[in-house]
């Protein structure tokens, strides 16, 4: 069963307190992986799409990188505005256009 | 562009009552999406729809139903609500998959309270 696990489920950090956000997944075929940020009574808003292992993507303060098992969302020098939940997602290449997304995880930055 | 666009933003239901939830989006994409947000899970897929007239189920179908008469528009429908379907609902929308297309863009959700 194809299936999306992010950790920590919650994320305290200091303004410029670099760390990084995990999301394992299982998936028979992996066609793409996405990361969303969603802030509080919004939409998922689009940030990276990551296709092959060894992959990454840069935005701003944010970097993505794709193993065979994992992706890491890297935040450096976060800036309080970077609170938001992060989700990712999964798509298969035998899931028709499913996207399977997992929980999140919610990332406070304190100035 | 507006996007995106759901209507109602914020509803409450009778259990037994039904209701339409509207999406419409603007950027003439095939692929269509419904998903619902229970607090503290991830979004699950209710419905989907890769062109006008074509439909299929995801994880989550019971108790909706979609249809999709024009590229703009996916109305979800609720029959006979229950107490399980409160949740926040987002509807999104992509273009055809494949490179770097593959990204689908969301509506600002409606949350439903069925009581």
């Amino acid at each position: 069963e194809d299936q999306v696990t992010q950790s920590p489920e919650a994320l305290r950090l200091q303004e410029g307190e670099s760390s990084s956000l995990n999301c394992s997944y299982t998936v028979s075929g992996l066609r793409g992986l996405f990361w969303y940020r969603q802030d509080p009574g919004k939409g998922p808003e689009f940030l990276f799409t990551l296709y092959s292992a060894g992959e990454e993507k840069e935005k701003e303060r944010l970097k993505a990188t794709l193993t065979k098992k994992e992706s890491f969302l890297h935040i450096t020098a976060p800036k309080p505005e970077d609170s938001a939940t992060y989700l990712c997602a999964v798509q298969a290449h035998t899931g028709g256009f499913k996207t399977i997304f997992g929980a999140g995880t919610r990332l406070f930055v304190k100035a | 562009n507006a996007g995106v666009t759901q209507t109602p933003k914020f509803r409450i239901l009778k259990i037994g009552q039904s209701m339409t939830l509207q999406c419409a989006q603007d950027m003439n994409h095939n692929y269509m999406y419904w998903y619902r947000q229970d607090p503290g899970m991830g979004l699950k897929l209710i419905y989907y729809s890769v062109g006008a007239g074509i439909t299929d189920k995801g994880e989550v179908p019971n108790g909706y139903n979609v249809s999709r008469s024009t590229t703009e528009d996916f109305p979800l429908r609720l029959e006979l609500a229950a107490p399980s379907q409160t949740s926040v609902y987002f509807c999104a929308s992509s273009s055809v998959p494949g490179g770097s297309q593959e990204t689908q863009y969301f509506g600002p959700g409606t949350r439903l309270l069925v009581l």
